[in-house]
């Protein structure tokens, strides 16, 4: 069982350029997210999925898109890369949305935009 | 505004027992959890906390107070592998995790 996989590791991106970063779990969970997560602060929300179908923005979801055609996947889209968005990218899925779901985390995308 | 506070960083040593605490201030409280963090790895699932009292799962507990907006992480009998960052969070009433940024543990032989 795989868990969770995200694609690429790590990528260096120009800035203004176009980049999709690829989730995808297999344990059938209903709700999945997308974080950010940078030196001395917490993990940020950006955008979140509660079952496949829809999607919601969280804290910082500017600059960022998602869809959720089918259960397994949740690509991320930074459609103009800038510098700010620098980060380590997590997903991450649950089972459901009630609050004793236990988030599940991926490896990690490890992101630099110069 | 929603905050939740953390140490940056601890130093323990190898054997002994460290606690680590988080306050939060959030819109609704429906759960914490702590979550253990390797570097360069992905967070992973400690512990659940909704209720007041002190769970405990072998080596680590913890604990959580609604009235006073206060948990903490008890871990005993440090081992080395257990240098990594601890996170807590609260499920708010919205149904979102809002994290804090995490303690740094450092275990010294």
């Amino acid at each position: 069982i795989a868990g969770i996989t995200q694609a690429p590791t790590s990528q260096i991106l120009a800035a203004g350029r176009r980049m999709t970063l690829r989730c995808t779990q297999d344990m059938r969970h209903n709700a999945m997210y997308w974080y950010r997560q940078d030196l001395g602060l917490g993990l940020r929300l950006i955008h979140y999925s509660n079952t496949a179908g829809t999607t919601g923005k969280g804290e910082v979801p500017d600059g960022y898109s998602v869809s959720r055609a089918n259960t397994d996947d949740f690509p991320l889209t930074l459609a103009s890369a800038v510098p700010s968005q620098t980060s380590v990218y997590f997903c991450a899925s649950s089972p459901g949305i009630a609050s004793t779901d236990t988030q599940y985390f991926g490896p990690g995308t490890r992101l630099t935009v110069l | 505004g929603q905050n939740i506070d953390q140490p940056t960083e601890m130093t323990a040593t190898e054997g002994a027992i460290v606690q680590i605490n988080c306050t939060y201030q959030t819109s609704g409280f429906n759960g914490l959890f702590w979550y253990q963090q390797h570097a360069g790895e992905a967070p992973t699932f400690l512990s659940y906390n909704v209720l007041d009292g002190l769970e405990e799962k072998g080596r680590f507990s913890s604990f959580l107070s609604r009235s006073k907006g206060y948990s903490y992480l008890l871990l005993k009998e440090l081992q080395m592998k257990d240098s990594a960052s601890y996170l807590c969070a609260v499920f708010d009433s919205n149904y979102q995790l809002i994290w804090g940024a995490g303690t740094k543990l450092i275990i010294k032989p």
